[in-house]
């Protein structure tokens, strides 16, 4: 079974420093994806990547750069941390490009920025 | 771009009863419309999806309708058990979108 492993369950950072999200898939999938999801406005698109090196903003860009240097891992940075990038961060692929494909998601991680 | 509203936001049934969950899209070009799972503490999943070439698509207890002139579709749960209680998540996507477009989410509780 395809395997979306995000390397921190739960952090904690302060009000302006980087952050780092990392995501790794191990079934070769093209598409790769960072959503976050916040009680009533569900499960919001920030990045996605359809190739190494490629980006694409989503829905909700601002504060966030993303980085795909390989194709098993998309990384999710925030250059300032900001109180109200406190959220759930969970990172997808899936092993075609095109939306119409089954999104495998990681376990997510429960950011709080103090 | 695609917008995707779900309701209701909180559903609370008796064990045995039926649950079912709408959501409405606004770009007519939308084909695909998945439903996922996301079980307390879990990652979601994918439980059943339905494209635009058919009207409904049954899995056992679990089944999507999709109404393409009103544009609308709905997850209907029958005979619901304990394990039924999630937060359960509509999509839709376009052709050429590349992503999916999630609604709002409904926390869906069992009463025993």
């Amino acid at each position: 079974d395809v395997k979306v492993t995000q390397s921190s369950r739960y952090l904690v950072k302060r009000t302006g420093e980087k952050v780092f999200l990392e995501c790794v898939q191990d079934m070769d999938h093209e598409n790769m994806f960072w959503y976050r999801q916040d009680p009533g406005l569900g499960l919001r698109l920030i990045y996605f990547s359809y190739d190494v090196k490629m980006k694409e903003k989503g829905d909700i860009p601002e504060g966030y750069s993303v980085s795909r240097e390989k194709k098993e891992r998309f990384s999710l940075i925030l250059e300032s941390a900001s109180t109200n990038q406190t959220s759930m961060y969970l990172c997808a692929s899936s092993l075609l490009t095109g939306g119409n494909e089954k999104l495998f998601f990681g376990s997510g991680t429960q950011l709080s920025v103090l | 771009g695609e917008n995707v509203e779900q309701h209701p936001s909180t559903l609370s049934v008796q064990e045995g009863d039926s649950a079912v969950i709408k959501c409405t899209y606004s770009d007519s070009a939308s084909n695909y419309f998945p439903w996922y799972k996301q079980e307390l503490g879990k990652r979601p999943q994918l439980i059943i999806d339905i494209r635009s070439n058919v009207g409904e698509k049954k899995d056992q207890r679990i089944a999507v309708t999709l109404n393409k002139t009103a544009k609308h579709f709905s997850l209907h749960i029958t005979e619901t058990q304990p394990e039924d209680s999630a937060v359960y998540f509509c999509a839709a996507s376009t052709p050429g979108a590349q992503k999916l477009v999630f609604g709002q989410g409904t926390r869906l509780t069992i009463n025993p």
